[in-house]
């Protein structure tokens, strides 16, 4: 599986613009770029996903470089609820291909 | 809306014990994995069921660990002898099919002394 390289933690105050990079060089073409999240004492929760284009959802956004070798994922206003390990994880095609996780990113909001 | 149940909540057993997690997925998930997460890292993939079957348990310690799910339904998994390293929240996902995203279970804490 290609790999995914992220900032091992960030911190933002709340109510303001959160982006949080992802870089992967070796992305393949049919590969979709996968974001989950892990609240504290909590199991992952999808967030977004996506192959080209820029994907909004009512959880954040998700913006895909033109090349694919990186993304950002966009919380547009951070609250406190948004504390969590934010995960970049890449998803190919094949019939039984699966989510594996690196550290992620822990996002620190502050009030 | 739909949760994968995971039960129990905490376990803590003593090395040499057997342990056993139970996990409930959304009802029509055909695809059901259960994960390994060590504190401060990210989950690691034990082994992922379609339906009833195996389809991938590469990462799985089969000397200790054996998982089940007899009717494709809910799974179990299971560890006999737990050993100290063991100790680790694992979860359990579930997925409509194997390429939709995954609804993952609060976990089990399991504490192995």
């Amino acid at each position: 599986d290609a790999k995914t390289t992220q900032p091992n933690s960030m911190e933002s105050n709340e109510e303001e613009p959160v982006h949080l990079p992802c870089n992967h060089s070796t992305i393949s073409g049919t590969d979709y770029i996968h974001w989950y999240r892990q609240l504290p004492s909590q199991g992952p929760e999808y967030v977004i996903h996506g192959l080209t284009s820029n994907v909004n959802n009512r959880m954040a956004s998700l913006a895909i470089a033109e090349d694919r070798k990186s993304s950002t994922l966009i919380l547009h206003r951070a609250t406190l609820r948004d504390a969590a390990v934010y995960y970049c994880i890449l998803r190919g095609l094949s019939g039984y291909s699966t989510l594996t996780f690196g550290k992620g990113t822990m996002l620190l909001v502050s009030p | 809306e739909a949760e994968v149940a995971q039960s129990p909540r905490y376990k803590i057993t003593e090395k040499s014990q057997a342990v056993a997690f139970w996990c409930d997925p959304i009802s029509g998930h055909a695809t059901l994995y259960w994960y390994r997460q060590i504190l401060g890292q990210g989950p690691e993939l034990l082994v992922q069921f379609q339906d009833e079957s195996v389809v991938d348990d590469s990462q799985l310690p089969k000397d200790r660990f054996s998982a089940e799910r007899l009717k494709g339904v809910d799974s179990t998994l299971k560890i006999q002898p737990a050993e100290l390293g063991d100790s680790a929240m694992y979860l359990c996902a579930s997925s409509l099919s194997t390429g939709d995203g995954y609804t993952f279970g609060s976990g089990t804490r399991l504490t192995v002394v």
